[in-house]
């Protein structure tokens, strides 16, 4: 598509509920990060994907929190037994992947979709 | 570990007043520097970056941005800033890795 296209938009659930967030990245894009911003504060990365490679989870603040993505396309962030403090704006960004060049690399830095803002009750 | 420091988290400026937004990071090695914007209501985008050569770089709507590698600075300039330019503007770094570090923001108003 023509840019990265995340969903829902905005999301109210009740503590203690399961909640899937959906991102749809650029077509080609083989590098999908998940990040997390909340109020007053940067992004907050979560988890790294990377064409067909094992994800990297580091980033992950409990084993609430999963993401998947399938066929290298859709990715799909799911946080169970929401609590308050999951209450974030969640970002989907992709991107091409890094290159090597003379003396160091290029990164070609991310495109953002809209980000689905979470609100636990 | 890597970080990136945004000196003002709150920038007020009148417009055609000239902005320059600081940003530095901490890591000896090769980098790429990035600047984006958040403007109200609208997802991050990308306004610049630097990854080699001529060190004062250029982006969209008159932005510009300057590494200086000895004080790992990558500071942020635009000699007459606009009412459309309020926005939250974030310094972010890679270091070759998967991750980008994004610093905490500054917002930016503009008065008319």
């Amino acid at each position: 598509g023509a840019g990265v296209s995340q969903s829902p938009s905005n999301k109210v659930t009740e503590k203690g509920k399961d909640v899937e967030l959906r991102c749809d990245p650029i077509s080609g894009h083989t590098a999908l990060y998940w990040y997390r911003q909340s109020l007053g504060q940067g992004l907050e990365f979560l988890i790294y994907f990377q064409g067909n490679s094992a994800p990297d989870k580091s980033g992950l603040p409990s084993d609430r929190f999963s993401a998947e993505r399938t066929g290298g396309s859709v990715s799909t962030l799911t946080i169970q037994r929401t609590q308050q403090e999951d209450s974030a704006v969640y970002l989907c960004a992709s991107s091409l992947a890094q290159l090597a060049v003379a003396g160091g690399f290029h990164d070609y830095g991310y495109t953002f979709g809209s980000g689905t803002r979470l609100t636990v009750v | 570990a890597q970080s990136v420091s945004q000196h003002n988290h709150h920038v007020i400026l009148s417009e055609a007043a000239s902005l320059e937004l600081g940003c530095n990071y901490s890591y000896g090695g090769t980098v790429n520097l990035f600047w984006y914007v958040q403007y109200p209501g609208q997802h991050l985008q990308l306004l610049l970056k630097y990854f080699s050569g001529d060190p004062l770089v250029k982006g969209i709507k008159g932005f510009e941005a300057e590494f200086i590698k000895s004080k790992f600075s990558f500071n942020l300039r635009k000699p007459s800033v606009q009412w459309s330019d309020t926005a939250e503007y974030f310094c972010a770094v890679n270091t070759g890795g998967f991750k980008t570090i994004f610093g905490a923001g500054t917002r930016l108003f503009v008065k008319a």
